[in-house]
């Protein structure tokens, strides 16, 4: 069955200190990766997608993830975290070449940042 | 930047009544979506719409739920006769093309009591 898991359902983090939210996936087919971030009283924001190339992605706000397929796994990372990155972080999943009718969301990671 | 935009933010209503949550997709989309996220839960997809008709629905979006462009901008959600269950965030999306990206509103907070 396809499935997204994120284990962590919250961290906390010191302001300036590195991040990693864990997220695996069970896909039969090529995924089509996704990193959402969701700010208190906002919507969803893209933080970054895969789908080919580099395993290793850059997105928006000093944001990175790895693909790796031996491990089903795309992790997000950050080298410093920032007051500001406290939220809500959803992984999600989808065929290559993705309708978003067809994309599954993991449970979430609540991340707190302390100062 | 354009933006997804969603009225109203908060909504309650009692058991059986009819609500309508509105959408303002991103002017040049073709493609729009309704989610819903249940407290503590997954985002779940609800309903897809492209050229004026549902393309996708899931299982969660049975005869109770409904959905209109009834003009060039808005996108609407209709629950019919809401139910205690009902109760969650719903989040509306459009996409340009359908594939590469979605973008999201805040999100409208329906409590049903």
């Amino acid at each position: 069955a396809q499935s997204v898991t994120q284990p962590d359902i919250h961290i906390t983090v010191s302001e300036g200190a590195s991040l990693e939210l864990r997220c695996n996936y069970s896909y039969g087919a090529t995924p089509y990766l996704f990193w959402y971030v969701q700010s208190p009283g906002q919507g969803l924001q893209l933080l970054l997608k895969y789908f080919s190339g580099d395993t290793l992605v850059q997105g928006i706000k000093g944001f990175e993830a790895e693909f790796k397929r031996s491990q089903s796994s795309f992790n997000l990372r950050k080298p410093s975290v920032h007051w500001s990155d406290a939220a809500e972080y959803f992984c999600a999943v989808g065929p290559w070449g993705t309708s978003y009718d067809k994309v599954i969301f993991g449970p979430g990671t609540s991340l707190s940042v302390i100062p | 930047e354009p933006e997804v935009t969603q009225t109203p933010s908060h909504q309650v209503t009692q058991m059986g009544q009819e609500v309508i949550l509105r959408c303002v997709p991103i002017s040049n989309h073709l493609y729009f979506y309704w989610y819903r996220q249940i407290l503590g839960q997954k985002v779940e997809f609800l309903v897809s719409f492209y050229n004026n008709e549902i393309s996708e629905k899931s299982e969660i979006f049975d005869d109770q739920f409904s959905v209109e462009r009834p003009d060039g901008s808005n996108f609407t959600l209709k629950i019919r006769s809401t139910k205690l269950e009902d109760s969650a965030m719903y989040f509306c999306a459009s996409s340009e093309d359908g594939g590469t990206e979605a973008f999201f509103g805040q999100g409208t907070r329906l409590t049903v009591v």
